[in-house]
């Protein structure tokens, strides 16, 4: 069974600070690697979606990078605001189709 | 695109009762998913279809669930006489197939709150 984690759980920064979290997954028969961003009463919204070893994506000030051979991935926000408090989730596919999420990283920014 | 729907946004039921949930992926995407998330998880998964096919159902989940995806199109999930542990956010998405598989992102909708009490 493909086992995704993420940490920390939670994490409270204070505005203009950079954070980070990582996701784990086995590094064996690995096809992708998915973030997403899950705001409160909203749906979850794609970030990346990494296939190689060594890929870097970007997208404003949020930036992930993947490690196939190890098993992880590193999401970064520099200089966290308000509006990126949300549920940061990772996932990826069992067997190409279906997608297995962590529990996710659940990030506060405090003005 | 106008994006995922799902129907209705909050649901509360009795135990015992049977509900029923409606998504309505983008037009064009042939693979829908269900997913159940509950408070302090990752979304779990459900099930999923390509077009009107069922491909794979979760083995943890009850025979009390069951999904279908008539046309290939809208899809409904139906949960059978309801209890408690049942209470979650119900979860649907769409994507469009590659023979690459996992690399398409899902698109969310803005999920189903079912309480049971």
């Amino acid at each position: 069974i493909l086992n995704v984690e993420q940490s920390p759980q939670s994490l409270h920064v204070q505005e203009g600070d950079s954070t980070n979290f990582t996701c784990s997954f086995p590094s064996s028969n690995f096809y992708a690697l998915h973030w997403y961003r899950w705001e409160t009463a909203k749906s979850p919204e794609a970030l990346f979606v990494m296939t190689l070893n060594g890929d870097e994506k970007k997208k404003g000030r949020i930036s992930a990078t993947l490690n196939t051979k190890e098993g992880y991935s590193y999401l970064y926000i520099k200089g966290s605001q308000p509006e990126d408090s949300a549920t940061y989730l990772c996932a990826s596919p069992a067997n190409t189709d279906k997608l297995i999420f962590g529990t996710g990283t659940r990030l506060q920014v405090f003005p | 695109d106008t994006g995922v729907s799902q129907d209705p946004r909050h649901k509360i039921t009795k135990r015992g009762q049977n509900v029923t949930f409606r998504c309505d992926p983008i037009s064009e995407h042939n693979r829908l998913y269900w997913y159940r998330q509950t408070l302090g998880q990752g979304p779990e998964f459900l099930t999923y279809f390509q077009n009107e096919a069922q491909l794979e159902k979760s083995r943890l989940l009850s025979d009390r669930f069951s999904a279908e995806r008539p046309k290939g199109s809208f899809s409904t999930l139906e949960i059978q006489r309801t209890e408690q542990g049942d209470s979650a956010m119900y979860l649907c998405a769409s994507s469009r197939y590659t023979r690459t598989g996992g690399n398409s992102p899902l698109h969310f909708g803005n999920g189903t709150r079912l309480t049971v009490t």
